[in-house]
């Protein structure tokens, strides 16, 4: 059984487009993020959810919009795509929000903006 | 910003030898985790060690913090093939504003 799973595994649009990406975890996980990995594997959190309330949002565009219908799943929409959001995005989730557990990654989106 | 930094960026070695790659942080932290990332996939978490641990030790795996040089270290003792992965070290720190931010990984590549 899968514990993280995002769809779609790879996506590929055109400048401008806007594009959703979806996560789920069966962990029973209290917290979920989203990192964004960049072509020198360089990972950035980019938001965390703790039951279904934002707690951290880095400085990221607000073209991107993170949506939490429940505490097991954890989108994000991105509006309007530039070239430099081309990257591989990973869904998270962990049992707490304190820094005290592991996260349990998905395999990632490979975004490609064209 | 990166907090943590892994030295070295890469390491190539054969099957049998031991692996060490350490990583230095520069703020306080909570906790520091090492995670391991196959090519194409997501990240796995391998060892979570707290800022008063000194030593911890899972299969192959040891790791060592030193909270006083800020810096932690991984050992892989008697590498296979398969331990081929990019391996990253990442803090917990923040309090109630927890997050854990990674640093840039070191490539480790074991040849049979």
């Amino acid at each position: 059984d899968t514990a993280v799973s995002q769809t779609p595994k790879y996506l590929v649009t055109q400048m401008g487009n806007d594009k959703s990406i979806k996560c789920e975890q069966n962990l029973g996980h209290d917290t979920m993020y989203w990192y964004k990995q960049d072509s020198k594997k360089f990972l950035k959190i980019m938001f965390s959810y703790n039951n279904k309330e934002l707690i951290i949002n880095e400085t990221v565009p607000n073209r991107f919009s993170p949506k939490s219908p429940d505490k097991a799943h954890l989108n994000l929409h991105i509006n309007s795509l530039e070239l430099g959001d081309s990257a591989v995005y990973f869904c998270a989730s962990s049992q707490e929000s304190g820094g005290g557990s592991p996260l349990h990654f998905g395999n990632g989106t490979r975004l490609t903006v064209t | 910003s990166q907090q943590g930094e892994e030295d070295p960026q890469a390491l190539s070695i054969q099957e049998g030898e031991n692996a060490t790659m350490n990583c230095s942080y520069k703020t306080s932290i909570n906790n520091l985790q090492w995670y391991r990332q196959n090519s194409g996939r997501g990240l796995v978490h391998l060892i979570l060690i707290r800022s008063n641990e000194r030593e911890k030790h899972s299969g192959r795996l040891r790791v060592t913090l030193d909270t006083s040089k800020k810096s932690s270290s991984l050992l892989i003792t008697a590498s296979r093939a398969a331990d081929t992965a990019s391996y990253f070290c990442a803090t917990a720190s923040g309090g109630s504003n927890y997050k854990l931010t990674f640093g840039k990984g070191t490539l480790l590549t074991v040849n049979p």
